[in-house]
């Protein structure tokens, strides 16, 4: 699966937008992009994913270049629920057949 | 509809003792994953059983570790003998075999092991 590199830790305050920058240079044509949230003592969960351009759920929005060398998980106004570790995922899809190679992953600390 | 449930949710044991992982998957979902995380490192796969059969056990760090997951339901990972590197929390994934989101695998809680 293709390496990928996101920043360690983030800081935001309730209410404002955060958005988590991902860069998969070796992407592969076939790869999806994935994003993981792990609050502490809890699995990761599985939050978002796409291919190309922007997808949007109730909990995120994904938006990928047209290269897809990156990727940007948006989180809309944050609340201090969303302190949590984000993990960008890349690889290809094969029914849900495949392992799941995690990075280090975002820190995300929400403040009052 | 239950999530993936782990047991015990901590064990502490010492060095040389047994330790048994269990894990109920979300019923019906015929992939389960283990994997874990050591201290400060990163999360780590360790095997894939679909249904009953080992699909991919090329995490398993050594020969210390035995996976089983008779008739397709929940899963057992045994440590023997235990070692102070095993130290670590372990969680369990499941997803369907199809019909599923691709990549989404569902976590347990994990099992934090601690070997002293």
């Amino acid at each position: 699966l293709a390496k990928t590199t996101q920043p360690i830790s983030m800081d935001s305050y309730e209410g404002q937008e955060v958005n988590i920058t991902c860069s998969h240079n070796n992407i592969a044509t076939n790869d999806y992009i994935t994003w993981y949230q792990q609050f502490p003592s809890q699995g990761p969960r599985f939050i978002i994913q796409g291919y190309k351009t922007k997808v949007t759920n109730e909990v995120a929005s994904l938006f990928i270049p047209a290269d897809r060398k990156s990727s940007t998980l948006s989180l809309p106004r944050v609340s201090l629920s969303d302190t949590a570790v984000y993990y960008c995922l890349v690889g290809v899809p094969s029914g849900g057949y495949n392992k799941l190679i995690f990075g280090a992953g975002t820190r995300l600390a929400v403040h009052p | 509809e239950a999530g993936v449930t782990q047991f015990p949710s901590h064990s502490v044991i010492e060095k040389g003792q047994t330790v048994t992982l269990r894990c109920d998957p979300i019923s019906g979902h015929d992939n389960l994953y283990w994997y874990r995380r050591v201290m400060g490192k990163e999360i780590k796969f360790l095997l894939h059983f679909v249904k009953e059969s080992k699909q991919d056990e090329s995490g398993m760090p050594n020969n210390r570790f035995l996976a089983e997951r008779t008739g397709g339901t929940y899963s057992t990972l045994k440590v023997q003998p235990a070692e102070l590197e095993d130290s670590g929390v372990y969680f369990c994934a499941s997803s369907p075999l199809t019909g599923g989101t691709y990549n989404e695998q569902f976590f347990g809680p994990g099992t934090r092991l601690t070997v002293l």
